[in-house]
């Protein structure tokens, strides 16, 4: 079966710093990635998305970038953290380009900015 | 552009009650629809789907029904328990295969 997995659960970070979020799927192969914010009490914001190795896919302009090093690996990263880029991170996966096909949430990253 | 609209919570109920919480949506052609739950702390499950109109997605007592006419897709439970209490997205899978959320509707149930 598939599983994703997101890590660091948790993390304080000074304004800034650097970040990098780090997600990998397990049990399948060329997934549709996603990374999605979510601000305290808002809905949430897809930030990136990639169909495959090197293409990523920029939703909204913001101090955040994204890599897809390897097919089932997606990195979430800021070379210098504002404040308002605190919020809950998740990470997302789906099966290739099938309408309705089912989008996959991790448990999420929660990042204060201090 | 594509968007969904949710109604505003917290939505308090008693236990035993039955829930509706509204989702309309805007969108060009006819997108799959999608439910999904959020307990406190944790990532997104997905709840139900349907992907074509008139289709009813259902899953732990939840059901709800895509209306193409109304463009809606308005989650139901007839019986509500404590355990329900969680925060409810509505979405939409536009045509790029990206999911369009909607602000999400908070419901607590007391016993």
């Amino acid at each position: 079966s598939q599983t994703i997995h997101q890590w660091p659960a948790t993390l304080v970070q000074p304004v800034g710093s650097p970040l990098s979020l780090e997600c990998t799927v397990e049990g399948t192969s060329n997934p549709n990635l996603y990374w999605y914010r979510q601000a305290a009490g808002r809905g949430l914001q897809l930030l990136f998305y990639s169909v495959g190795i090197g293409q990523i896919s920029s939703e909204v302009p913001q101090n955040l970038s994204a890599s897809r090093p390897q097919d089932r690996q997606f990195i979430l990263s800021s070379k210098k953290l504002l404040l308002s880029d605190s919020g809950f991170y998740l990470c997302a996966w789906s099966e290739g380009q099938i309408s309705g096909n089912t989008i996959y949430f991790g448990e999420g990253s929660w990042l204060t900015v201090v | 552009g594509n968007s969904v609209t949710q109604m505003e919570g917290p939505v308090t109920l008693s236990e035993e009650a039955f829930l509706t919480i509204n989702c309309t949506y805007t969108a060009t052609g006819y997108p799959s629809l999608f439910w999904y739950v959020q307990y406190p702390g944790e990532g997104l499950q997905l709840l139900l789907k349907a992907t074509k109109a008139d289709d009813k997605g259902s899953n732990k007592g939840f059901e709800a029904t895509y209306r193409k006419e109304t463009t809606s897709f308005h989650l139901e439970k007839g019986s509500v328990q404590v355990s329900d209490s969680a925060v409810y997205f509505c979405a939409l899978m536009d045509s790029s295969y990206k999911l369009i959320f909607g602000s999400g509707t908070r419901l607590l149930v007391r016993p």
